[in-house]
């Protein structure tokens, strides 16, 4: 069956960085697009970000443009997020999502989810 | 941005009961809409897609319906197992974008 598994979180002081990583399994990876969600405290799910199956193609949300950097590994079925300059307001369960569309949508919907990793910025 | 109220943010039922969540959005999404399950300590789990394409697994009594703007989940028969936050999501356009959350306590 599908796994998600999210790794790497943890508490970090404003200004730093983090790697997120996701380890996936019960799928052809390579075949599949795949993103990050999180759920800050307080506060609703918000997508982040999510690549193409080949990694060539990414697109962020407005508040992570130029702070966060995803990736994926094909040969070791994984996709990362790197997160830099963080912010309290980045402090949030991070969640690694397969993503899918319907045909005509304009974006994606979250297919399968990890159970999340939680980031905790504060000094 | 797509803005997607859902409503209400809580609401408690017995066993039995027929429940409906209401997800509204502030413009036109046409189908293009998703329904999530989340348990505490669990990961979230799809249930619905395209506003009313069930999901492989997921129980017949759930069911999803509405076009364009207002949409609803209805559980048909609730059990215990379905004590859960449900989480409605537009896929019209970037980014997607959740509603709150609804909040389902059994009697």
């Amino acid at each position: 069956q599908v796994q998600l598994v999210e790794s790497g979180g943890g508490l970090v002081k404003p200004g730093g960085s983090l790697r997120l990583s996701c380890a996936a399994s019960g799928f052809d990876f390579s075949d599949y697009y795949m993103g990050w969600v999180r759920r800050g405290p307080g506060k609703g799910l918000e997508w982040l970000v999510y690549t193409s199956a080949s990694g060539n193609y990414k697109r962020y949300v407005d508040s992570v443009k130029g702070h966060f950097v995803i990736s994926r590994d094909n040969g070791k079925n994984s996709v990362y997020l790197q997160m830099n300059s963080l912010r309290v307001d980045d402090t949030a369960v991070y969640y690694c999502v397969r993503a899918r569309s319907s045909r005509g949508s304009g974006s994606y919907y979250a297919e399968y989810w990890g159970l999340g990793t939680l980031v905790t910025v504060s000094s | 941005d797509i803005q997607m109220t859902q409503s209400p943010s809580t609401l408690s039922a017995s066993v039995g009961d027929t429940v409906i969540i209401t997800c509204r959005a502030s413009q036109t999404i046409s189908a293009w809409l998703a329904w999530y399950q989340q348990k505490p300590g669990q990961a979230p789990k799809l249930l619905i897609s395209k506003a009313s394409t069930l999901e492989n697994g997921v129980p017949s009594r759930f069911s999803g319906s509405g076009s364009e703007a207002e949409f609803t989940l209805t559980i048909s028969g609730l059990q215990p197992d379905d004590s859960a936050t449900y989480y409605c999501q537009q896929y019209n356009s970037d980014f997607g974008t959740f509603g709150q959350g609804t909040k389902v306590e059994i009697k």
